[in-house]
């Protein structure tokens, strides 16, 4: 059974940083890209990082460029995502996602998502 | 603002058929496959369509997507109360260093 469990998520003052972890089970994590997707309370979806398979080719949203960096750690299962200069505007519930292919291609969609790790930027 | 447009709000009641609407521009739903998300409330999202029309395994098929040019549709036959949720497209966007983009969500009643 796929299994895809977020951690790290809290409340963090403007300016700070947070590392979110995804810790994967259940599937071959090396042959799948990974996406990090996040939700404002009340708002819609935005998608926020990808990586791919291997982790050599990582891509960003513009929200988010320069500020936040996303890792994997193949022999450990895992998804990162460090985050800083948090902004208020960063409040959401991050998710970790599975990709349908190991690159970040436009056949390679997002097809299996984690439960989420809340982030609250506030003082 | 959201790069895809959607109605924010549908509503039937059940056993009636609705559609929901997703209209981007070339460099996204012009050129490029459209799926859809459902999310049931308090949930993660899930799958319901890829490829423009394809259902994955396990999507009853009273849901069905269409593409034509820079717009797509999402059709929900037979609605079922259990069909209550958020529904979201979403495509690769080539003009984009972030590629992948969604829409802002419609929130679908059933009445």
């Amino acid at each position: 059974e796929v299994q895809l469990l977020e951690s790290g998520g809290g409340l963090v003052q403007p300016g700070g940083s947070l590392r979110l972890s995804c810790a994967a089970s259940g599937f071959t994590f090396p042959s799948y890209a990974m996406s990090w997707v996040r939700q404002a309370p009340g708002k819609g979806l935005e998608w926020v990082s990808g990586i791919s398979g291997p982790g050599g080719s990582t891509y960003y949203a513009d929200s988010v460029k320069g500020r936040f960096t996303i890792s994997r750690d193949n022999s450990k299962n895992t998804l990162y995502l460090q985050m800083s200069s948090l902004r208020a505007e960063d409040t959401a519930v991050y998710f970790c996602a599975i990709n349908n292919g190991i690159l970040v291609v436009p056949a390679a969609p997002i097809e299996y998502w984690g439960q989420g790790t809340l982030v609250t930027v506030s003082s | 603002q959201s790069v895809l447009t959607q109605p924010p709000s549908a509503s039937g009641t059940p056993g009636q058929r609705v559609t929901i609407s997703c209209s981007g521009s070339s460099s996204n739903i012009g050129s490029n496959y459209v799926y859809w998300y459902q999310q049931l409330p308090g949930t993660a999202p899930k799958l319901v369509i890829h490829r423009n029309n394809q259902r994955p395994s396990g999507v009853p098929d009273r849901f069905s997507g269409s593409k034509s040019g820079t717009s797509a549709s999402l059709a929900i036959s037979g609605l079922r109360s259990e069909d209550e949720a958020d529904y979201y497209c979403a495509a690769w966007d080539d003009s984009l260093s972030g590629p992948w983009v969604f829409g802002g969500g419609t929130k679908l009643t059933v009445l």
